[in-house]
């Protein structure tokens, strides 16, 4: 069993829906979950982090946290096309401490 | 600011050939990291150096050998290339390791394409 699961997608929206992406993790220590981004043959770059049970927003972006699920999701209110990307989650507390990041989801955002 | 600072970009290897991926971080970061990543796939962690003069293994190390030269570089080395190691490999840095919450961000280099031929 992988440690960080998510869908591969691709997932598509249209321009100005709210995409959510999912992701389980099977590590009970984990404490601080993190959303990366990443365009096309370029490097992961952070979005977000979230430490707590609970939703966290930064602008268009909401983390949702949920330990005693080990479930964390990210969802993008109105999905600009420039938020097509793969997205990964990475939780904490794996291999000796270390971020161990899921496959990643591929979002599509069409005009 | 250059952050993390990775060569070589590009790189064609023949199998059983050697070389060395350079990095170095500015950020004054103690952890520091090497990942691959294959096509379609996520980042899997190849070895890592919480600190300076500590290396430990990751998810992935056969094939590979790393050294944490100093507190801004950390080196990774393909002793014998295999078709198995074509990948874009990222360096990456952090203030401290994972699991200690807030601030702990990890800063990614521009990656390195290998492709073993």
């Amino acid at each position: 069993q992988k440690e960080v699961e998510q869908n591969s997608g691709p997932l598509s929206v249209p321009e100005g829906a709210i995409a959510s992406l999912n992701c389980t993790y099977s590590d009970r220590v984990s404490q601080s979950f993190f959303w990366y981004r990443q365009y096309s043959g370029k490097s992961p770059e952070l979005i977000m982090s979230i430490y707590s049970n609970g939703d966290k927003e930064d602008g268009r972006f909401t983390a949702q946290l949920n330990k005693a699920s080990q479930y964390v999701s990210l969802l993008i209110r109105d999905s600009q096309p420039s938020d097509s990307a793969t997205y990964l989650c990475a939780p904490d507390g794996n291999a000796g401490n270390m971020l161990t990041f899921g496959g990643g989801t591929r979002l599509m955002v069409k005009p | 600011n250059a952050g993390v600072t990775q060569t070589p970009k590009f790189q064609v290897l023949k199998t059983g050939q050697s070389m060395t991926l350079q990095c170095a971080q500015d950020m004054n970061h103690n952890s520091m990291y090497w990942y691959r990543q294959d096509p379609g796939m996520g980042l899997r962690l190849i070895y890592y150096s919480a600190s300076e003069g500590t290396t430990d293994k990751g998810e992935v190390p056969n094939g590979y050998n790393v050294s944490r030269l100093n507190k801004r570089e950390f080196s990774l080395r393909l002793e014998s290339a295999a078709p198995s190691q074509t990948s874009v490999y990222f360096c990456a840095s952090s203030r401290i390791g994972g699991g200690l919450g807030s601030g702990n961000t990890i800063y990614f280099g521009e990656g390195s394409w290998l492709t073993v031929v």
